[in-house]
């Protein structure tokens, strides 16, 4: 299965730490990825993480893998207005060339 | 280094014509996917492309192909438009085992 789900919105004060989740199905994935996508333009990967690991910490970003639920998250510290956005999380399968998407969470972080 | 380039940025077509679209991968990428993003269904996988060939197709009727050449520039077509196919298309080169390191900016494709 290639399921990769995320809630949709998230709202976050600047200054806060923002929290996006992803939930997969696929217990075969090799990497899980992060991209940001916003208004009218690609997509750009923020970081990604492989399979065996748990943890992954890059500036203000933490992602953290749990994958006995099949869990990712991304941790964003000291939200910007900047960092408003759409987020995805993706995943690739061993033997497969393609990412599979989440449907993406929208992050707005107030002033 | 120049990132990864798609022509045209827009397009405006009717029904029932066809469409080419290019992507010019990161110099030494050999590796080009191709997605639709739209409202509805998201982001979806066309196909992707590894050194002139095929490696994996996605859900998408054959209205929709691609092809890629020697020097690893892309290029999709999808015949006999539909208004459906009214999208966001992106393209994403790599060069090794993961996928989709760098996206283009997309060519939005609207069908009337």
């Amino acid at each position: 299965g290639e399921d990769v789900e995320q809630s949709l919105f998230l709202s976050v004060r600047e200054g806060d730490s923002s929290v996006i989740n992803c939930t997969y199905t696929d217990s075969s994935s090799t990497y899980l990825y992060w991209y940001k996508q916003e208004p009218g333009a690609g997509l750009q990967l923020l970081t990604y993480i492989f399979s065996n690991m748990d943890m992954k910490q890059d500036q203000r970003l933490t992602v953290l893998l749990n994958k006995k639920d099949k869990h990712l998250s991304l941790r964003i510290a000291d939200t910007q207005t900047g960092d408003s956005a759409i987020y995805f999380c993706a995943e690739s399968i061993s033997g497969a060339n393609n990412l599979f998407f989440g449907t993406g969470t929208r992050l707005t972080v107030i002033p | 280094k120049a990132g990864v380039t798609q022509t045209p940025r827009y397009l405006i077509k009717t029904r029932g014509q066809q469409v080419t679209l290019s992507c010019s991968p990161i110099s030494g990428h050999r590796s080009v996917s191709w997605y639709q993003q739209t409202p509805g269904q998201g982001l979806q996988f066309l196909f992707e492309y590894f050194s002139e060939t095929q490696r994996n197709k996605g859900n998408f009727p054959g209205r929709f192909s691609g092809r890629q050449f020697s020097n690893s520039r892309s290029e999709m077509n999808v015949s006999t438009l539909e208004l459906g196919d009214s999208a966001l298309y992106l393209c994403a080169s790599s060069s090794g085992q993961r996928l989709g390191e760098y996206f283009g900016p997309g060519t939005r494709l609207t069908v009337t």
